[in-house]
């Protein structure tokens, strides 16, 4: 099976614009979870998405949403960005009844 | 919420030796506890996980343990090899129908010197 994939890999902004993130999960999985990285802060945990639904939430403002399709494609948007929301954005999936998550390789995010 | 911290934060080990990573998480009722291995510049890869009804687990020159009554648990890589060298990430999670969220610590920079 195809790993999970994200795009772009990298994108440059500026504070004020918005920017959306997409995910493709592994074939047949059908949940979907955002997480940000950085140096400061480490991994932390931004929503998960399951059957077009948001179950959880992490502690990020309202800037941050997100969206999953009915084949469970995934995005996630950031508006009015800020110069700390420069961070690698990766997103997970996982399926069935197993817990495991598989992350794909990140978005790598840069705010001037 | 849930709280995990790691340590040590850095880890140097020599060639051929075993390497110890330690995490300790805060909800009791956390029962599923993942740590990932991610080299620089890729993604987190998922190396080894645990369940809460279980107290050891091992796979090839990893394994990990688990204490429930401490709320504590611990990767053990014996034999490090050079390729061993990577940030390692503990996880815990409540694993029930509805939970993917994973609460991370804040990672160990593993480096083996040959």
């Amino acid at each position: 099976k195809a790993g999970v994939t994200q795009t772009p890999r990298y994108l440059i902004k500026t504070r004020g614009q918005q920017v959306t993130l997409s995910c493709s999960p592994i074939s047949g999985h059908r949940s979907v979870s955002w997480y940000q990285q950085t140096p400061g802060q480490g991994l932390q945990f931004l929503f998960e998405y399951f059957s077009e639904t948001q179950r959880n939430k992490g502690n990020f403002p309202g800037r941050f949403s997100g969206r999953q399709f009915s084949n469970s494609r995934s995005e996630m948007n950031v508006s009015t960005l800020e110069l700390g929301d420069s961070a690698l954005y990766l997103c997970a999936s996982s399926g069935g009844r197993g817990y495991e998550q598989y992350f794909g390789p990140g978005t790598r995010l840069t705010v001037t | 919420g849930e709280n995990v911290e790691q340590h040590p934060s850095t880890l140097s080990v020599q060639e051929g030796d075993s390497a110890v990573i330690k995490c300790t998480y805060s909800d009791s009722a956390s029962n599923y506890f993942p740590w990932y291995k991610q080299e620089l510049g890729k993604r987190p890869q998922l190396i080894i996980d645990i369940r809460s009804n279980v107290g050891e687990k091992k796979d090839q020159r990893i394994a990990v343990t688990l204490n429930k009554t401490a709320k504590h648990f611990s990767l053990h890589i014996t034999e490090t090899q050079p390729e061993d060298s990577a940030v390692y990430f503990c996880a815990a999670s409540q694993a029930s129908g509805s939970a993917r969220q994973l609460t991370f610590g804040s990672g160990t920079q593993l480096t083996v010197l040959p």
